[in-house]
């Protein structure tokens, strides 16, 4: 089972709205990750949780709020987003947090901030 | 920052066609990654690299990490409309917990 699950599929928000986005791996994986994609360009690191303590953030604004509820779970959530916020957001996980040796993606949140 | 050239950046072929892809980058990774995406989903891994001079295989598909470490090529063989998509590199190195991706190669197959 090579499966990262997120919820939900697709969001569409206010900038005034609270919504929260949720990823699941049952792979026993140390590490998980958020990167966020823009139509036809590659994904950005937003943040890296290791053994569930947040390890990377990428100087991603404060209206985007990590949190790992423990070693399978991991939320984002969002606040007072912008316009320009909308994308692709991919939850990602990885055995090992140093050596990303393979590192497996879920499907997805497209998320459309109005 | 880092940054990995992934080449060609868009390419159109007929069906039954090879198709090359490769990525190059200045500095060393100890890790090439290739996944393909298709569009709203999320990419999927087709090829893990661990070795200088690995060749992978994976189906149609072949990738080899190069020998001096920079760089990557994939190989599609017998190109089908289902590999239709975008495909990316990634390079990773050890203890820095993060991959480098390429800009992507869109891959448009005419039946």
């Amino acid at each position: 089972d090579t499966e990262v699950t997120q919820t939900p599929k697709h969001l569409v928000m206010g900038m005034t709205n609270k919504k929260s986005l949720k990823c699941e791996q049952h792979m026993g994986h140390r590490a998980m990750y958020w990167y966020k994609q823009k139509a036809k360009k590659p994904p950005e690191l937003m943040f890296v949780y290791s053994y569930e303590k947040l390890s990377i953030n990428e100087s991603v604004p404060s209206r985007f709020s990590p949190e790992c509820p423990n070693s399978s779970l991991l939320n984002l959530h969002l606040h007072a987003l912008q316009p320009e916020d909308s994308a692709l957001y991919l939850c990602a996980s990885s055995q090992d947090p140093g050596s990303v040796e393979k590192l497996f993606f879920g499907s997805g949140t497209q998320l459309s901030v109005l | 920052g880092q940054q990995l050239n992934q080449s060609p950046q868009s390419m159109f072929i007929q069906e039954g066609e090879d198709v090359s892809m490769n990525c190059t980058s200045s500095s060393i990774f100890n890790t090439w990654l290739w996944y393909k995406q298709d569009p709203g989903e999320g990419p999927v891994l087709l090829i893990a690299l661990y070795k200088a001079g690995e060749l992978t295989s994976n189906g149609r598909l072949t990738a080899q990490f190069g020998i001096t470490r920079k760089d990557s090529f994939l190989n599609i063989s017998a190109s089908i409309p289902s590999d239709v998509g975008i495909y990316f590199c990634a390079g990773g190195k050890s203890n820095t917990g993060k991959l480098i991706f390429g800009q992507g190669t869109t891959l448009q197959v005419k039946p």
